[in-house]
């Protein structure tokens, strides 16, 4: 079956900016968590959707927002680009009950200048 | 709050040789799931091999076997008969179960290990 999918892989967008990244989990996943992959901060959980709700939220402000829809694709925007964004965006996706093991996407590299 | 401490930050093994990644974490939690995943140059992360944390048998895949002490709060990765494939960086990763079943790891910083012919 297919894996977890995520589009754009690469993006360069102006500070200032928003941006609007895509994942497309597993069939029959109803979880989807973001994680922002940087060299200084490693990897960091951004939040995580569940039938399309919120169910857990990192530290980061609120220029990162995101929402999952009624087939469990999720989007994360970005709001106000700051040079600090620029990060690998890592999608997972579970079943999201229970436990399960995430799977990941090839992430989307975001680059701004 | 959970913080997980990968010390090696590179490590270089011989092709077929035996590689061991040292992974610490800190928790008050008894019950948790602690995971090594790989990230290969083409970024994807792919799971290694888990452990649930009230098993004290340690759990092995294949070539990777951890030694997981719960005591200690220590879980490294053992990688026998090292491959070039083997080349990546390497995680630990830690996920404690929470009311509503919300899933969030917290990563360690990581370890690149190289794999020489």
């Amino acid at each position: 079956k297919a894996g977890v999918t995520q589009t754009p892989r690469y993006l360069i967008k102006t500070r200032g900016q928003q941006v609007t990244l895509s994942c497309s989990p597993i069939s029959g996943h109803r979880s989807v968590s973001w994680y922002q992959q940087t060299p200084g901060q490693g990897l960091q959980f951004l939040f995580e959707y569940f039938s399309e709700t919120q169910r857990n939220k990192g530290n980061f402000p609120g220029r990162f927002s995101g929402r999952q829809f009624s087939n469990s694709r999720s989007e994360m925007n970005v709001s106000t680009l700051e040079l600090g964004d620029s990060a690998l965006y890592l999608c997972a996706s579970s079943r999201g009950q229970g436990f399960n093991e995430a799977f990941f996407g090839q992430g989307t590299r975001l680059t701004v200048v | 709050a959970q913080t997980v401490t990968q010390s090696q930050p590179e490590m270089s093994v011989q092709e077929a040789e035996t590689v061991t990644l040292s992974c610490t974490y800190d928790t008050s939690e008894s019950n948790y799931y602690l995971f090594w995943y790989k990230q290969p140059p083409s970024r994807q992360m792919i799971l290694v091999i888990r452990q649930e944390a009230y098993k004290q048998q340690n759990a092995t895949e294949n070539r990777f076997s951890v030694n997981f002490q719960k005591a200690a709060k220590s879980f490294s990765l053992k990688i026998s008969d090292s491959q070039l494939g083997d080349t990546a960086m390497y995680f630990c990763a830690f996920m404690k179960p929470s009311q509503g079943g919300s899933e969030k790891l917290v990563f360690g910083k990581g370890t690149k290990l190289t794999v020489n012919p």
